[in-house]
């Protein structure tokens, strides 16, 4: 079975510009996390959603981030505009709705120069 | 806000050698889970620990919940380099979903 799949895996854009990084989580899955992990913060957890749903978006850093999930199979977080604190690893996770245990996608590697 | 600390930060031993992991809160938990990261790659789920008091082991490792459901251990016996990773601990509240990740250990097995 397919994994957690997000892409792009690397992305270096500039200030200012848009970035989408996408996400799509394992089948027969019903919530999907995104986090974001940094040296000094460690794994944040940004938002997740029950059945398409967003339940928690305490962790969007600022309005700049948003977060949709428009159908089970398909989850996206964008930053308009990016600034050079955003640059780190994102990390999508997909669990079941009855379980604790969360499998993480490889990851984006985000560098906002 | 729940925190849960983890110590060592980091750990350089020689092959061979046996360690403990520490994940500490000041909350009690429903469930507790350990997660190891190698570079590049995102977390891999070892263990999950509902029970105070219970242990789990996996071949060389040895997962242990406290008694108050409020801390755990993870215990490596004869480490080999294929042991290196961070090692993050993340804690579930009672009636949450979430998890609170711990900073992790970043743990080097040397040859």
């Amino acid at each position: 079975d397919a994994g957690v799949i997000q892409s792009p895996r690397h992305e270096v854009t500039e200030m200012g510009q848009e970035v989408t990084l996408r996400c799509k989580p394992i089948s027969g899955h019903n919530s999907l996390f995104w986090y974001r992990q940094t040296m000094m913060r460690g794994l944040e957890l940004l938002i997740y959603f029950n059945n398409n749903v967003p339940i928690d978006d305490s962790g969007m850093p600022e309005d700049r981030f948003s977060a949709k999930m428009p159908n089970a199979s398909f989850s996206t977080l964008k930053i308009q505009p990016s600034e050079p604190r955003d640059s780190a690893v994102y990390f999508c996770a997909s669990s079941r709705w009855d379980r604790y245990e969360q499998y993480f996608g490889p990851g984006t590697r985000l560098t906002v120069t | 806000t729940q925190l849960l600390e983890q110590s060592p930060q980091f750990l350089s031993i020689q092959e061979g050698e046996n360690l403990t992991v520490y994940c500490n809160s000041s909350s009690v938990f429903s469930s507790l889970q350990w997660y190891r990261q190698e570079p590049g790659e995102g977390p891999v789920l070892l263990v999950t620990v509902v029970t105070g008091g219970e242990v789990k082991k996996l071949k060389r490792l040895t997962f242990q919940f406290g008694d108050a459901r409020k801390d755990s251990s993870l215990h490596i016996t004869a480490a080999q380099p294929g042991d290196t990773g961070l090692y993050l601990c993340a804690g579930v509240s009672q009636g949450a979903q979430k998890l609170v990740f711990g900073q992790g250990t970043r743990l080097t097995i040397n040859p």
